[in-house]
């Protein structure tokens, strides 16, 4: 089955600085990677998500990259803030139904 | 905004005991999820649904695991015989369809087995 690593585990980063979290995964038959927030105590909430047709994908201070020949994808928030701090959880869909989610980041930002 | 919303927010059982943990998903979505998270862990994916069938299922989701969507908007995950390894956050997903959409959470069910 699919496997999805994150690296790293816990990012700390002080405020204004960009944060980068990276994923790999196994199955080359996934085509739909999304990234979810999870803050303490909450649900998981999409943040963006990328598809494999797509190489680069933007929203405001949050940007997600895709390589798929190298099967690996990034996150990449800029100008981070107190409120961005959080868990980020990457995920890959090599079936279509599941979401195969990695152990998630711990982004601390501090100010 | 429309959300999942499941219910009960916190539930304790006893070891061996049933439990039925409820959501009603997005009104317009097809596709129904359950997914668990150990606390400290990732998220797990445990079943789909779709068209009142299980469309696939993890290796989690053993004989002791069912899920059915009683009427028009009700989802459930029943534990026929709960294990103290059961105790997790349970979170139930919709989506409008599978594979490249947004897969929206609801605010989980923290079940404890005791």
């Amino acid at each position: 089955g699919e496997n999805v690593e994150q690296h790293p585990s816990t990012l700390s980063v002080q405020e204004g600085d960009s944060a980068v979290i990276k994923c790999t995964y196994s199955d080359s038959a996934s085509n739909y990677f999304p990234w979810y927030k999870q803050e303490l105590g909450k649900r998981p909430q999409l943040i963006i998500d990328i598809r494999s047709n797509v190489g680069e994908k933007k929203d405001q201070r949050i940007a997600v990259t895709l390589n798929k020949t190298a099967k690996h994808f990034s996150l990449h928030i800029t100008e981070t803030q107190p409120e961005d701090s959080a868990v980020y959880f990457c995920a890959a869909t090599p079936s279509g139904y599941a979401l195969n989610f990695g152990k998630g980041t711990s982004l601390l930002v501090t100010p | 905004e429309p959300e999942v919303t499941q219910t009960p927010s916190h539930q304790v059982t006893q070891m061996g005991q049933e439990v039925i943990l409820r959501c009603v998903p997005i009104s317009n979505h097809l596709y129904f999820y359950w997914y668990r998270q150990i606390l400290g862990q990732k998220v797990e994916f445990l079943v789909s649904f779709y068209n009142n069938e299980i469309s696939e299922k993890s290796e989690i989701f053993d004989d002791q695991f069912s899920v059915e969507r009683p009427d028009g908007s009700n989802f459930t995950l029943k534990i026929r015989s709960t294990k103290l390894e059961d105790s997790a956050m349970y979170f139930c997903a919709s989506s409008v369809r599978p594979g490249d959409t947004e897969a929206f959470f609801g605010q989980g069910t923290r079940l404890t087995v005791v």
